[in-house]
């Protein structure tokens, strides 16, 4: 069976530089979100949307905006990398209840 | 906001039994999600609960009591690839799908 589709899976960027994580959720699954974990911390809730609206917002920084596109595929951008954004990105779809999670992408700043 | 706690690691035999307790306190409860997420990987779905009492799937079950707040993840015979972290998540009903999870309990099976 399809499932959430991440990309890149690893990525090394320098400080200040700009990151984009793509997302590619399941077929028919009308709403995407994106959780940052941190090492050895739980996943925190950054942005979400439904039918390529925001939906919801948690705790992410200004520097990063997220869109959903007519494919219903989404993308994070991330500028100005700072050390402390290193970590698991994982992205999730549903069409309900259950989330399903991406294998995530892991984003190293230098 | 919600409390969501769970012990941070539990160590267990092979083809013994573990018991994962979760506690929470929120507002507007829209149900218990359990994850397994080994080190590296994406969280696994293992069960969700909206209604009081006992799922069982395999050997997994999670029971859920709202008036207590609390949930409990059953592993049975145990394996040793069972090793992972277990994250509880509530999901609120102010929010559709953000789920806020509890830091993980650790679960580390012995020979």
């Amino acid at each position: 069976a399809a499932g959430v589709i991440q990309s890149p899976r690893h990525l090394i960027k320098e400080k200040r530089e700009t990151a984009t994580l793509k997302c590619y959720p399941i077929p028919r699954h009308d709403t995407v979100y994106w959780y940052q974990q941190g090492p050895g911390q739980d996943p925190q809730f950054l942005i979400s949307f439904y039918e390529k609206m925001q939906s919801d917002k948690g705790s992410i920084p200004d520097r990063f905006s997220a869109q959903q596109f007519s494919d219903y595929h989404s993308e994070l951008n991330m500028s100005s990398l700072e050390l402390g954004d290193s970590a698991l990105y994982f992205c999730a779809s549903s069409a309900g209840t259950e989330l399903f999670f991406g294998e995530g992408s892991r984003l190293t700043v230098l | 906001g919600q409390n969501i706690d769970q012990p941070t690691e539990m160590t267990a035999t092979e083809g013994a039994i573990v018991q994962i307790n979760c506690t929470y306190q929120t507002s507007g409860f829209n149900g218990l999600f359990w994850y397994q997420q080994h080190a590296g990987e994406a969280p696994t779905f293992l069960s969700y609960n909206v209604l009081d009492g006992l799922e069982e799937k395999g050997r997994f079950s999670s029971f859920l009591s709202r008036s207590k707040g609390y949930s409990y993840l059953l592993l049975k015979e145990l394996q040793m690839k069972d090793s992972a972290s277990y994250l509880c998540a509530v999901l609120t009903t102010d929010s559709w799908g953000k789920l806020q999870f509890g830091a993980g309990t650790q679960v580390v099976v012995t020979p």
